[in-house]
């Protein structure tokens, strides 16, 4: 089955810097790669998503980068302000399938 | 607003005692979906619907089972809890077609004793 790997496992950085989230996956077939971000106490929210037909995708302070050949994806976060600060999850599914594999988790900390 | 309710949010139960979490969504949205989340495990999904009475097993079923006998609602059953199913409960329900949008409700934490 799919397996994904999420770095770093914690990420601390000072408000206005950028924060960078990696994740690599196992299954060439996947193809839908969403970014979660959950804060204390509350359920994860889809902050955006990627399919395998795009290598670049922006949104505001946030975008996701996927490199198909080296089978990893990015999430980049820029100008980080202390509301960022939350657990941010990757996942992967593949073609046809209802059933995501998602990364262990980054808990990201902006400091003011 | 566009929003998963789940009910409860907090319960704590002994071995054996069948509990029902219920889980309703305002979307009409066809897919709906349970996950549990566990330190260090992240999320797994346990089941998902594709649609009403249309079910079927994620990651991690055993101990569990679902209903969809109407569209916005997706109750979790566990027949004969036990204490490693004690963990966090997220129920989602998302859009399908290219464009996807994905809504978790608040969590049901469990405790089972």
């Amino acid at each position: 089955g799919e397996n994904v790997e999420q770095h770093p496992s914690t990420l601390s950085v000072q408000e206005g810097d950028s924060a960078v989230i990696k994740c690599t996956y196992s299954d060439s077939a996947s193809n839908y790669f969403p970014w979660y971000k959950q804060e204390l106490g509350k359920g994860p929210q889809l902050i955006i998503d990627i399919r395998s037909n795009v290598g670049e995708k922006k949104d505001q302070r946030i975008a996701v980068t996927l490199n198909k050949t080296a089978k990893h994806f990015s999430l980049h976060i820029t100008e980080t302000q202390p509301e960022d600060s939350a657990v941010y999850f990757c996942a992967a599914r593949r073609g046809g399938s209802y059933i995501p594999t998602f990364g262990r988790g980054t808990s990201l900390i902006v400091h003011p | 607003e566009a929003q998963v309710t789940q009910n409860p949010r907090y319960l704590i139960t002994v071995t054996g005692k069948k509990l029902t979490v219920t889980c309703s969504q305002n979307m009409n949205h066809e897919y709906m979906s349970w996950y549990r989340q566990d330190p260090g495990l992240g999320l797994r999904q346990i089941y998902y619907s594709m649609n009403v009475e249309v079910t079927d097993k994620g990651d991690v079923p055993e101990g569990y089972k679902v209903s969809r006998k109407e569209k916005r609602n997706f109750p979790l059953i566990l027949e004969s809890p036990s204490p490693n199913q004690t963990s966090l409960y997220f129920c989602a329900s998302r859009s399908t077609g290219s464009q996807e949008t994905q809504y978790f409700g608040p969590g049901t934490r469990l405790l089972v004793l």
